[in-house]
């Protein structure tokens, strides 16, 4: 089982829609979760981090559930530039208390 | 500047060519990664540095060496690379290598070896 898994996508959205990105991750002791985006050919940017009680920036909403050990990304009314791979981040201390990427889910918003 | 830089941004070596990859914060960080990205794939960390020291090498051939002389200042030598390692190289920085925060990347180092 990878140590954190993505749906790769591409979710295809019209502007305007409310769109949910969910990742799980395999590792029970992992104690920090962000969200980062990587726009193409870009180097990846921390978009929030994700805490137990759920957290929201703007239109962002994150969300973890401990027990069933997966992290939700919400985006509602989506621009053409949330448009990129968001990265569903893990850190240890199983990992050694480094980061641990998913492959990414690509989000492609359309007019 | 601020932030993590990296040079060269682009960079094209042959197999038997000996190459630098640069990268500087101006974060006052203490810990700083090499992470690699291939395409279709998860960043894959190669190594991490804490206080100038290294703590992690994460199974990397010996043909990418990493150097760290100050914990603003870390590089990665290349030499007699395959045509497999061609690939996005990240160099990201953190507060503290324990701590809960995120990571700062640089804009990468996009290699091609031919």
């Amino acid at each position: 089982r990878k140590e954190v898994e993505q749906d790769p996508g591409p979710f295809n959205v019209p502007e305007g829609a409310t769109v949910a990105f969910n990742c799980t991750y395999s590792n029970s002791a992992s104690q920090s979760f962000f969200w980062y985006r990587q726009d193409c050919r870009k180097e990846p940017k921390l978009l929030m981090s994700v805490y137990s009680s759920g957290n929201e920036d703007g239109r962002f909403t994150a969300q973890l559930n401990r027990a069933s050990q997966y992290i939700s990304l919400l985006i509602r009314d989506s621009k053409l530039s949330d448009s990129a791979t968001y990265l569903c981040v893990v850190k240890g201390p199983g990992g050694g208390n480094k980061l641990t990427f998913g492959t990414g889910t690509q989000l492609k918003v359309e007019l | 500047e601020t932030g993590v830089t990296q040079t060269p941004r682009h960079l094209v070596m042959g197999m038997t060519n000996k190459k630098s990859l640069k990268c500087e914060q101006h974060l006052g960080h203490n810990a700083m990664y090499w992470y690699k990205q291939s395409a279709k794939k998860p960043l894959e960390l190669m190594f991490v540095y804490n206080f100038k020291e290294q703590t992690e090498n994460n199974s990397v051939p010996s043909r990418f060496s990493p150097e760290c002389p100050n914990s603003s200042h870390l590089f990665l030598h290349l030499h007699t690379l395959q045509p497999e390692d061609s690939a996005l190289y990240l160099c990201a920085s953190s507060q503290s290598e324990q701590g809960a925060d995120g990571y700062t990347f640089g804009s990468g180092t996009r290699l091609t070896v031919v």
